[in-house]
């Protein structure tokens, strides 16, 4: 099945711990993004990459950082300079121009501080 | 900066009602608009894409519509079903391969 898979579906991290969440895609799209989700506040951007080995940072990038090697691999790393990162985590992509642009989302990771 | 809104937060109706959802956004120049679902703990799933250059988009009971000029778009769900009850979103998209702009969704119960 083409779709986009996100890993785990559950984390939990320690203080002071960074963690990388995972996000692959095999929908042959160039672009991929990551969004966080708090309740009540939407959906906000934290970085996007339209390219292989290019990224930009969104809204609220900052204790976070990714890298995209590949075009169907974009992961995530919460860093320890991230003071409040539990939320749930949202990893899309779509097609770059040329096509409708349509964006898919994957299932979420839901990262907790303990 | 483009802003997303939605209105209202959350609304409840009873089955077999239709509805219409809002969503307006503050610059008109926008490339796209989707409405997603989403339930909850779960992903986003798409609903409908409407291109700029388009009035409106329909997928079995449910209906969607952008006004550029006024910078609105409105999601009609039709003979609504107990099985509709999530949390919709819209968003727009200013510019192709640029990043969605969300609002914060409006959450619908619908009551047998």
């Amino acid at each position: 099945d083409g779709g986009i898979t996100q890993s785990p579906k559950y984390l939990f991290r320690k203080e002071g711990q960074n963690v990388t969440l995972s996000c692959e895609q095999n929908l042959n799209h160039d672009a991929m993004y990551w969004y966080r989700q708090d309740p009540g506040q939407g959906l906000r951007l934290i970085y996007y990459s339209q390219i292989v080995n290019d990224f930009q940072k969104g809204d609220i990038a900052e204790g976070y950082s990714v890298s995209r090697e590949k075009k169907e691999s974009f992961p995530l790393t919460v860093t320890s300079a991230q003071k409040n990162p539990t939320a749930f985590y949202l990893c899309a992509s779509s097609i770059v121009p040329g096509g409708p642009t349509e964006a898919f989302f994957g299932q979420g990771t839901r990262l907790t501080v303990v | 900066k483009q802003e997303v809104t939605q209105i209202p937060a959350a609304l409840s109706v009873p089955e077999g009602e239709n509805l219409v959802l809002n969503c307006s956004f503050t610059d008109s120049a926008i490339y796209n608009l989707q409405w997603f679902r989403q339930d909850p703990g779960k992903g986003l799933t798409s609903l409908l894409l409407i291109q700029s250059s388009q009035r409106e988009q329909t997928s079995g009971r449910l209906n969607a519509s952008l006004d550029k000029s006024s910078g609105r778009s409105t999601l009609y769900i039709a003979a609504s079903q107990p099985g509709d009850s999530a949390t919709y979103l819209c968003a727009a998209r200013n510019q192709a391969g640029t990043a969605l702009i969300f609002g914060k969704g409006t959450t619908l119960s619908v009551s047998s």
